[in-house]
């Protein structure tokens, strides 16, 4: 499978924990998004990079949430001292930089309790 | 302020029917609109968009943006198609690279 890969797929966590969430993306692909989708609603932009560089943060993002791209590559997403309104759907997506399309993952489906 | 709005979150309707998926948005300037789509189990994918002016799987979409609408269009609805549809609008300036999802409409369509 050649699409843009997300790990875990689930993650439940106590709150207070931190966790942590990986994405692949496809691999010519610079761009790299995150979005959370809570039930209901559509997803809602959190923040992208192209390669290394995070471009773009939303007001959702606050301060315990933070993500990274080291290389490039894959992006990780980590929320600090998680909340019961953390729990919701994470999606990653990619797209090359001329690419109207971005390409989701499967998402990692996060529950604190 | 960037805003999709879909004003149906369900809409079903019988094999062979047309179906029409409602999509409004808020935006100066012109938008660039695409629609989603994510069947049961499956991730989310792209539909079409309003650039290439194609047909998806029957599907089409017009920008009316005298209306500011983008809606979803199928002559003849199959059980294949039901799924969960999102308009998203593409972010501009600032928001660039950020797409603005409308909160979906789950078409179902029943044999």
């Amino acid at each position: 499978d050649t699409g843009v890969s997300q790990n875990p797929r689930h993650k439940i966590t106590k709150r207070g924990q931190n966790v942590t969430f990986r994405c692949d993306p496809i691999s010519e692909h610079n761009r790299l998004y995150w979005y959370r989708q809570t039930l209901g609603q559509g997803p809602e932009f959190l923040t992208y990079f192209q390669n290394e560089a995070q471009l773009e943060k939303s007001r959702l993002l606050s301060d315990r949430f933070s993500a990274e791209r080291p290389k490039g590559s894959f992006s990780t997403l980590e929320i600090q001292r998680t909340e019961q309104g953390d729990s919701a759907m994470y999606l990653c997506a990619s797209t090359k930089d001329t690419s109207y399309e971005q390409y989701f993952g499967p998402g990692t489906r996060l529950t604190v309790t | 302020a960037q805003r999709v709005t879909q004003p149906e979150k369900l809409l079903s309707v019988f094999k062979g029917a047309p179906v029409e998926l409602k999509c409004n948005y808020s935006y100066s300037g012109s938008p660039e609109l695409f629609w989603y789509v994510q069947y049961s189990r499956q991730r989310l994918q792209l539909l079409l968009r309003h650039i290439s002016r194609e047909s998806i799987k029957g599907f089409t979409a017009d920008l009316n943006k005298g209306e500011t609408s983008f809606h979803l269009k199928k002559p003849f609805a199959q059980e294949e198609d039901s799924a969960m549809y999102y308009c998203a609008l593409k972010g501009r300036g600032s928001t660039l690279g950020r797409l603005y999802f409308g909160r979906g409409t789950q078409l179902t369509v029943w044999p």
